[in-house]
């Protein structure tokens, strides 16, 4: 079981090039999400999703788009990249709360981008 | 909307000494709790979870943390530490509600020295 999987791991973009950032999950879970970490500010959500076709914006969502066109991807895009942009970012999935013991999020291995 | 207070950045200790990492919260609904180990260049691992029952919560490498609904804190506690605890630890609140989202305190760098 893969669990979450982020690619690529690393990438140094240009400013004003565009990327995407893929997150793929096989747990079927309802929910994803993407952090950016920074350092001295912890882990701050950008994007959410709640189910397939549905997004919405979280604490820091300006310069970023994303897309979940299928359950399980999550698809984070940066249309024209600013060095702020640069940070460690996470994807991370959970299933519907149920009360399980099993209850948590699941994170993936993150994508160090570099803008220059 | 929710928020966490870690409210030591960094935190030194020496090898085999106790360590405590606080952590407080505020939410307007129940929360479920967690904390996160992150290892130099690493992704985070789960060191334990609060979800209900027992306020008292033992995770792994020995850790552990206890739920204080009265004084909105979730402080994560180690007898011994080792250099190997050497990271940053997270703090993060999920709030019982329509769309669940994970937020996460700025963090403590446990450092350990010989």
């Amino acid at each position: 079981n893969a669990g979450v999987t982020q690619t690529p791991k690393f990438r140094v973009l240009k400013t004003g090039q565009s990327m995407t950032l893929l997150c793929a999950q096989d747990m079927n879970h309802e929910y994803m999400y993407w952090y950016r970490q920074d350092p001295g500010m912890g882990l701050r959500l950008i994007h959410y999703s709640v189910g397939e076709g549905t997004t919405a914006k979280g604490e820091v969502p300006d310069g970023y788009n994303v897309s979940r066109l299928k359950k399980q991807n999550f698809l984070l895009g940066l249309e024209s990249a600013a060095p702020s942009q640069t940070s460690v970012y996470f994807c991370a999935s959970r299933p519907t709360e149920t009360g399980a013991k099993s209850y948590g999020y699941t994170f993936g291995s993150g994508t160090r981008l570099t803008v220059v | 909307a929710q928020s966490v207070t870690q409210l030591d950045s960094q935190v030194p200790v020496f090898e085999e000494a106790p360590v405590e990492l606080r952590c407080n919260y505020s939410s307007s609904v129940s929360v479920y709790l967690f904390w996160y180990v992150q290892y130099p260049n690493q992704g985070l691992q789960l060191l334990l979870k609060y979800l209900s029952g027992s306020t008292l919560v033992k995770g792994i490498n020995g850790f552990e943390a206890e739920f204080n609904k009265s004084q909105t804190s979730f402080h994560l506690r180690k007898p011994s530490v080792h250099i190997s605890d050497t990271a940053e630890y997270f703090c993060a609140v999920d709030p019982r509600g329509s769309n669940y989202k994970l937020t996460f305190g700025k963090g403590t760098l446990l450092t350990v020295n010989p």
